[in-house]
């Protein structure tokens, strides 16, 4: 399968802590991007990051990503309320035109 | 921020009726468009891709004459669920791209439920 695998499937975590979810991945990829969906809602992008990028920022977002292994790291510091939401990694293929979704994150934010 | 829209966001249909969903891209050319479905607490699965001006690429295991896609133009995607029926029930989602190496858009997604 294509599909990216991401882990951990869930999380719970203490306000004010910081959060990490990783994602892999089999083949080459374009582009990597992260989402975050609330229940039963759309998808919000959070960041894009090209095969060419090891590592950007925005805001309290931090993701990596190292080619050589096929993986990418999303880092949510000081974690708020409003954060608990299903994370996703989105796998833009080289090979083809295709987008493909990760198996997603749950993140629990305790209060 | 570029937009899609994706209309409509909530639909019930009776089965054995056709529903389409409808995707446009409000400010950018999109060249490709994506149709996914979710199931509660899933991931997205990605159903089909589509090229303006081209017939629709299939994932495995999606009927194409189930769901009809239509990319007529570069700022419309239409989704058609034909002769629908309950397990057809989802979230239906597309997405839009300008390019190879650009942001992917999402629209807001549609609930369908079929009765």
């Amino acid at each position: 399968s294509q599909q990216g695998e991401e882990d951990p499937q869930a999380l719970s975590i203490q306000e004010g802590e910081n959060a990490t979810m990783n994602c892999s991945y089999k083949t080459s990829i374009n582009n990597l991007q992260w989402y975050r969906q609330n229940s039963g809602r759309g998808l919000v992008h959070l960041i894009l990051i090209r095969s060419n990028e090891r590592e950007k920022h925005s805001g309290r977002l931090r993701v990596t990503l190292d080619t050589s292994k096929k993986s990418s790291s999303l880092l949510i510091t000081a974690s708020r309320a409003a954060d608990t939401a299903s994370y996703f990694c989105a796998l833009r293929y080289s090979s083809a035109s295709k987008i493909i979704f990760g198996s997603g994150t749950r993140l629990s934010i305790r209060p | 921020g570029a937009v899609v829209s994706q209309h409509p966001s909530r639909v019930i249909c009776k089965s054995g009726t056709s529903v389409k969903i409808e995707c446009r891209s409000l400010d950018f050319q999109a060249t490709t468009m994506f149709w996914y479905r979710q199931f509660p607490k899933q991931s997205l699965m990605l159903m089909a891709t589509s090229n303006e001006g081209s017939k629709a690429t299939y994932e495995q295991g999606v009927e194409k004459d189930k769901f009809l896609i239509n990319h007529a133009s570069l700022t419309l995607s239409t989704l058609t669920v034909t002769s629908a029926h309950p397990e057809d029930s989802s979230f239906y989602i597309c997405s839009a791209t300008e390019g190879r190496n650009t942001e992917a858009f999402f629209g807001q997604g549609t609930r369908l439920t079929v009765v």
